[in-house]
């Protein structure tokens, strides 16, 4: 157990709905990474926030936002959905940017 | 663009040693991380390296050069539960997001 924690484990939902998907990082850290697991794609980085400000943005699509709280979880937001947005989601969390990071378990989302 | 290569599988026997390599292009670098992955489950932090050398932690070492471009996963005393797949992972700034390699399928049989 990483001391990370994403709700939900598991998403099925229809094509053009929205979904929040929630983080909360381990105590003490401050900065948290969003990844996305698709089976061509490999891990993908698509967010960064530290201390409740966005940080570093990866290929993330427009349709997709993120935020961090003052009590710095974190939720990231898919809008639109399409079929290929069918994947894991990962959060991670670090004490300090550009430490090992330790991830989630993962929300599964599935897009029919 | 971003290159991170390692290779695709790999079989070892129980008991065995198993080299994972990894080579990186990335404009900038500043630390080569590695992570095991159950299938299905989260990637879960093995090792750091930022200067070059070899980092021994238990049965898994890694090594690092940064003038090449390269760095190994060393796993010794292979045991069925090693059989996942790791992730060569690098960071080129200090916000510290990671770039992965597509992972490499490590096999241990009996």
């Amino acid at each position: 157990d990483s001391g990370v924690t994403q709700t939900p484990k598991h998403l099925i939902t229809a094509t053009g709905q929205r979904v929040t998907l929630r983080c909360s990082p381990r105590s003490g850290d401050l900065s948290v990474y969003w990844y996305q697991q698709s089976l061509d794609q490999g891990l993908q980085f698509l967010i960064q926030y530290y201390n409740g400000e966005e940080r570093a943005k990866g290929n993330i699509l427009e349709r997709f936002s993120a935020q961090q709280f003052p009590d710095l979880h974190s939720e990231l937001n898919l809008s639109s959905l399409e079929l290929g947005d069918s994947a894991l989601y990962f959060c991670a969390s670090s004490v300090e940017e550009d430490y090992e990071q330790y991830f989630g378990p993962g929300t599964r989302l599935t897009v029919t | 663009g971003q290159n991170i290569d390692q290779p695709t599988e790999m079989t070892a026997t129980e008991g065995a040693i198993v080299q994972i390599n990894c080579t990186y292009q990335t404009s900038g670098f500043n630390g080569l991380f590695w992570y095991q992955q159950h299938a299905g489950e989260a990637p879960t932090f093995l090792s750091y390296n930022v200067l070059d050398g070899l980092e021994e932690k238990g049965r898994f070492s890694s090594f690092l050069s940064r003038s090449k471009g390269y760095s190994y996963l060393l796993l010794k005393e292979l045991q069925m539960k090693d059989s996942a797949s790791y992730l060569c992972a690098v960071t080129t700034d200090s916000w510290g997001k990671l770039q992965f390699g597509a992972g490499t399928q490590v096999v241990v049989t009996p």
